[in-house]
């Protein structure tokens, strides 16, 4: 049963567009949502994160937005690079594992920006 | 200030073995979490260990076992390995006040034949 689910397996945008990679969450206990990005042959890099409490959280070209009522949360990329060019992983922290906020991740997304 | 850092980078096993991967925490980190990407897949959560002992742990069986050192390092051990077990395990460092930012390394590329 996945509880983080990202259901576009890849994204393709032109370069200055905007990019909106999209996750959807099933456990009702996630209270806190992290977006990471993945080149190849490194590890996860954190990108940025937003509590439950909040609906938006914005740094620089990064803004992330989140439906509690509909368990969804976007990334929003503005304007995408060639660089933004990764694998956008959508991660969840469970309040029940309690201390230890282990991380509950979806299967990601590829996001190519073209030139 | 170096981040997390993991060895080896990449091991190749047989069917059978055991293995034992490495993991330094970020400075100033001290809680290590283990995770497993299969190919294709996001990361899934081994355990945890905090005050060298392991506080959670994911849906892996007991052929997955790990430590904590006083220094905060951590080892992931895998026994009697299976050709499924093959996957990148990444290793992620946060602290105990903060365990919701967790800082992940490079990862080891574990290819099991």
């Amino acid at each position: 049963d996945q509880q983080v689910k990202q259901n576009s397996p890849s994204l393709s945008v032109q370069e200055g567009r905007i990019s909106i990679l999209n996750c959807d969450y099933t456990n009702s206990m996630f209270d806190y949502f992290l977006w990471y990005k993945k080149y190849p042959a490194e590890g996860p890099t954190f990108l940025i994160s937003i509590s439950s409490i909040k609906d938006k959280n914005e740094d620089g070209r990064f803004t992330v937005f989140l439906n509690k009522s509909a368990k969804h949360l976007s990334l929003h990329i503005v304007p995408s690079q060639p660089g933004d060019s990764a694998v956008y992983f959508c991660a969840a922290s469970d309040q029940s594992s309690g201390s230890a906020r282990q991380l509950t991740f979806g299967s990601g997304t590829q996001l190519t920006v073209l030139p | 200030d170096a981040g997390v850092t993991q060895s080896p980078t990449h091991l190749i096993k047989t069917r059978g073995q055991q293995v034992t991967l490495r993991c330094s925490p970020k400075s100033g980190h001290d809680t290590v979490s283990w995770y497993q990407q299969a190919l294709g897949q996001g990361p899934q959560f081994i355990f945890q260990y905090y005050e060298e002992e392991e506080r959670q742990r994911g849906n892996f069986p007991d052929r997955f076992s790990g430590h904590q050192f006083p220094n905060y390092s951590s080892e992931l051990n895998v026994n009697a390995l299976l050709l499924g077990d093959s996957a990148l395990y990444l290793c992620a460092s946060s602290r105990a006040s903060a365990r919701n930012e967790q800082f992940f390394g490079p990862g080891t590329r574990l290819t099991v034949l």
